[in-house]
């Protein structure tokens, strides 16, 4: 069965601490792996797509990278403002993503 | 450019009862899909509608059901609600159909008394 698996499940950390999320993936039939942020009673907001292992992309602080069996999502010196709940899922089917849990993160200023 | 729009964004109902939801995707988009989220189980897939028709469909029970209108709005049904249904229920708006980044709305939150 296609899953992906997220760890830790809670991180915190304190401003300017930088450090990784990580996401593993069923193998088989990916077509796409994506990254979202969600905070308390909102809706994911859309942060990274990668579909090849060695893709790399940035934003602000964030950089997300894929192997060919996990995926990372790198923080470099958070904020207070980037606490929130970071989810990855992954693609296989059309538009339908299995979602790991996800890892709460928490910085403290 | 407007983002993914859902409506109500909170609803209360009774066991039994049934509910739809809304949901307009960013403009443009064909696609739409919805997820279930709650603390236990994460967010899971329900379904995803491109061009009016149903595309994939996720493990859930037939009281849920959607559709999607030629405009690409979709609305989902809960019928017969049990007090498990209550949950966050998310709309996905994605350009094309296959493997792209899906735009979520707020959600609408269901509770089941």
């Amino acid at each position: 069965e296609d899953q992906v698996t997220q760890s830790p499940e809670a991180l915190r950390l304190q401003e300017g601490e930088s450090s990784s999320l990580n996401c593993s993936y069923t193998v088989s039939g990916l077509r796409g792996l994506f990254w979202y942020r969600q905070d308390p009673g909102k809706g994911p907001e859309f942060l990274f797509t990668l579909y090849s292992a060695g893709e790399e992309k940035e934003k602000e602080r964030l950089k997300a990278t894929l192997t060919k069996k996990e995926s990372f999502l790198h923080i470099t010196a958070p904020k207070p403002e980037d606490s929130a709940t970071y989810l990855c899922a992954g693609g296989y089917t059309g538009n339908q993503f299995y979602f790991g849990t996800g890892t709460s993160l928490t910085v403290i200023p | 450019k407007a983002g993914v729009t859902q409506t109500p964004r909170y609803l209360i109902k009774t066991r039994g009862q049934q509910v739809t939801l809304s949901c307009s995707p960013i403009s443009g988009h064909r696609s739409v899909s919805w997820y279930q989220q709650t603390p236990g189980q994460g967010l899971q897939f329900l379904f995803e509608y491109f061009s009016e028709t149903q595309r994939n469909k996720g493990n859930f029970p037939g009281r849920f059901s959607g559709r999607q209108f030629s405009n690409s709005r979709s609305e989902m049904n809960v019928s017969t609600l049990e007090l498990g249904d209550s949950a966050l229920y998310l709309c996905a708006s994605s350009f094309q159909f296959q493997y792209t980044e899906a735009f979520f709305g707020q959600g609408t939150r269901l509770t089941v008394v």
